[in-house]
């Protein structure tokens, strides 16, 4: 089935840790997102890469990388982990080219406790 | 600074319309988004704007005022799986999206 897949879905880990939340897309969609949602907030974008090869920051950068070295996985790391960054972390990707709308289309989200 | 309001929660009944206001103001305007979001689930999309106006899609329909930033969706016939978070978001001159912290929709028989 065509979309998004990201590992994995509920995750507990110990401050200080490193983790790496993975996001892969079957739709050669060029555009890729991720983003956190925390309880009375909108969905606040982390990275984004408009292409393979290129990355950027989003508004909540710090503490946070990504990487894109093809069209398909655009992973995200936490080097070292805090409290703070407990929370639902969405992957999405889109396809901006042409006459599309730039519709997202979210993974199942990943589910991040940090102790 | 850039801005999407929403109201926090709405109750409505089973089989009634219901109408869901978004006011917005970005640096710049490439579209506004309404997305769906079911408990412990991933936001599905539901519509986008670009022009003013009213675009229906079956049972779900969304409105945009450009001059006024605002759009609203509009609901009819609900049902009890319609019950969720309704995301606005806006784009802004950097095709970036803004989102508000969306509507929980609450159906009641």
């Amino acid at each position: 089935i065509a979309g998004i897949t990201q590992a994995p879905t509920s995750q507990i880990l110990a401050a200080g840790r490193r983790m790496t939340l993975r996001c892969t897309q079957d739709m050669r969609h060029n555009a890729m997102y991720w983003y956190r949602q925390d309880l009375g907030l909108g969905l606040r974008l982390i990275h984004y890469s408009n292409t393979a090869g290129t990355t950027g920051k989003g508004e909540v950068p710090d503490g946070y990388s990504v990487s894109r070295a093809n069209t398909d996985d655009f992973p995200l790391t936490l080097a070292s982990a805090v409290p703070s960054q407990t929370s639902v972390y969405f992957c999405a990707s889109s396809d901006n080219r042409g006459a599309n709308t730039g519709e997202l289309f979210f993974g199942e989200g990943s589910r991040l406790t940090v102790l | 600074g850039q801005n999407i309001d929403q109201p926090t929660e709405m109750t409505a009944t089973e089989g009634a319309i219901v109408q869901i206001n978004c006011t917005y103001q970005t640096s710049g305007f490439n579209g506004l988004f309404w997305y769906q979001q079911h408990a412990g689930e991933a936001p599905t999309f539901l519509s986008y704007n670009v022009l003013d106006g009213l675009e229906e899609k079956g049972r779900f329909s969304s409105f945009l005022s450009r001059s006024k930033g605002y759009s609203y969706l509009l609901l009819k016939e609900l049902q009890m799986k319609d019950s969720a978070s309704y995301l606005c978001a806006a784009m802004d001159s950097n095709y970036q999206l803004i989102w508000g912290a969306g509507t929980k929709l609450i159906i009641k028989p």
